[in-house]
């Protein structure tokens, strides 16, 4: 069974304290790993795919990187407007057959 | 171009009653995802369609059922409501093909009283 567990559930940084999330899998062959913000409420808005170890993608203070068996988001000087829920999601499989399968999350709080 | 699309953004319906909630997906998106997420849990995928087909069904009992119209949009209904059917309701669309990103709408907020 493909699972994805994420941490820490929680994680409060100080505005500018740089650190980063974890996202481990076990897949049957993954296709693609995926990470969203969710904010309270809402729905989770897509940051970032990555396909294959060693690939990396960024975006303002953000930036995900893939090994064969984990996922990390690392934050940079992180900002108040970065809290919110952080979702890793993956899809596995031969085909294209197969739906998103998502960990729990990790809440991160920055303080100003 | 506009995003996907839910309605209605809230519903309160008592135990027992139907619930329809609605799903409008990206243009050129072939595929409808809905997730229940409910408080404090993560999200757990309910069902999924293409081209007006059921491709993949998550461990949820046969009350939760629904179909994708010809414009690809989509309905999730849920019957004989449960106090434990209150969540957030999630749609996503996809193109098709493995790989690709999922774009979720705002949710239906749904609560069962």
């Amino acid at each position: 069974e493909d699972q994805v567990t994420q941490s820490p559930e929680a994680l409060r940084l100080q505005e500018g304290e740089s650190s980063s999330l974890n996202c481990s899998y076990t897949v049957s062959g993954l296709r693609g790993l995926f990470w969203y913000r969710q904010d309270p409420g809402k729905g989770p808005e897509f940051l970032f795919t990555l396909y294959s170890a060693g690939e990396e993608k960024e975006k303002e203070r953000l930036k995900a990187t893939l090994t064969k068996k984990e996922s990390f988001l690392h934050i940079t000087a992180p900002k108040p407007e970065d809290s919110a829920t952080y979702l890793c999601a993956v899809q596995a499989g031969s085909s294209g057959n197969t739906p998103l399968v998502f960990g729990k999350g990790t809440r991160l709080s920055v303080i100003a | 171009e506009a995003g996907v699309t839910q309605s209605p953004t809230h519903l309160i319906k008592t135990r027992g009653q139907q619930a329809t909630l609605r799903c409008s997906p990206i243009s050129g998106h072939t595929s409808v995802y809905w997730y229940q997420q409910a408080l404090g849990l993560g999200l757990q995928f309910l069902l999924w369609y293409d081209e007006g087909e059921e491709r993949n069904r998550g461990n949820f009992p046969p009350r939760f059922s629904g179909r994708q119209f010809p414009n690809y949009s989509s309905e999730l209904n849920v019957n004989a409501l449960e106090l434990e059917d209150s969540a957030l309701y999630l749609c996503a669309s996809r193109r098709w093909g493995g790989g690709n990103e999922a774009f979720f709408g705002q949710g239906t907020r749904l609560t069962v009283v």
